[in-house]
């Protein structure tokens, strides 16, 4: 299927164990992005990546680590899960200077 | 750090009227701008994109930019039911996309 997919939709882990959500996009878009979504703060930028091997931080990175071996795959990794990091994730890839295309989200609760 | 703030809201207006959202960022440089609108439980979608200053119109939707005051805004003529979301902004600036916290527009029938 064409687009922009994330798994799984949804996710229960406990605190401090390691999760790994995953992002997947067929257009070969070289931008993708990782947003968490959490009442009153809005979409926040966690990590993005300019192209293969190439990410950077953006405004709340800590407790997260991505890698992007591939063009078409950005996972995101709780290293170790902590309550505050239960949100909605979305993941979003971009081309060029145009719009972003978002994941259906994953719903992760840290318990 | 770039910002894009967005009046919170919420805002109810009455089917059919105008519903105005506004939105305010932070950095100089960025060059294109969008407004996307988010359903609850859903991923949000782009309903407007603006790169130039002036207005652009598709449908019931009008965007405005006014990049010397660092301020776009969305207007929704005939307000209808399913207008009825949160409204995200979000600024395109060194291919980092920053979003603002959202307006919540309920349409009351």
């Amino acid at each position: 299927d064409a687009g922009i997919t994330q798994s799984p939709r949804y996710k229960i882990t406990e605190t401090g164990r390691q999760v790994t959500l995953m992002c997947h996009q067929t257009w070969s878009h070289s931008y993708m992005f990782w947003y968490r979504q959490d009442l009153g703060h809005g979409l926040r930028l966690i990590y993005y990546s300019a192209a293969a091997d190439i990410t950077d931080k953006g405004e709340v990175p800590d407790g997260y680590v991505v890698s992007r071996s591939k063009t078409e795959n950005f996972p995101l990794t709780l290293e170790s899960a902590t309550r505050s990091q239960t949100s909605v994730y979305f993941c979003a890839s971009l081309a060029g200077n145009t719009e972003a295309f978002f994941g259906q989200g994953t719903r992760l609760t840290v318990v | 750090q770039k910002e894009v703030e967005q009046n919170s809201g919420p805002l109810s207006v009455p089917e059919g009227a105008i519903a105005s959202l506004n939105c305010t960022y932070s950095d100089r440089v960025s060059q294109s701008f969008f407004w996307y609108r988010q359903y609850s439980g859903k991923s949000p979608e782009l309903i407007m994109s603006i790169y130039s200053n002036g207005d652009k119109e598709d449908g019931r939707f009008t965007a405005q930019l006014n990049k010397a005051s660092q301020y776009v805004s969305l207007l929704i003529r005939d307000s209808q039911p399913s207008d009825s979301a949160t409204y995200l902004c979000a600024v395109n600036g060194g291919n980092q996309f920053y979003f603002g916290t959202g307006t919540s527009l309920t349409v009351i029938p």
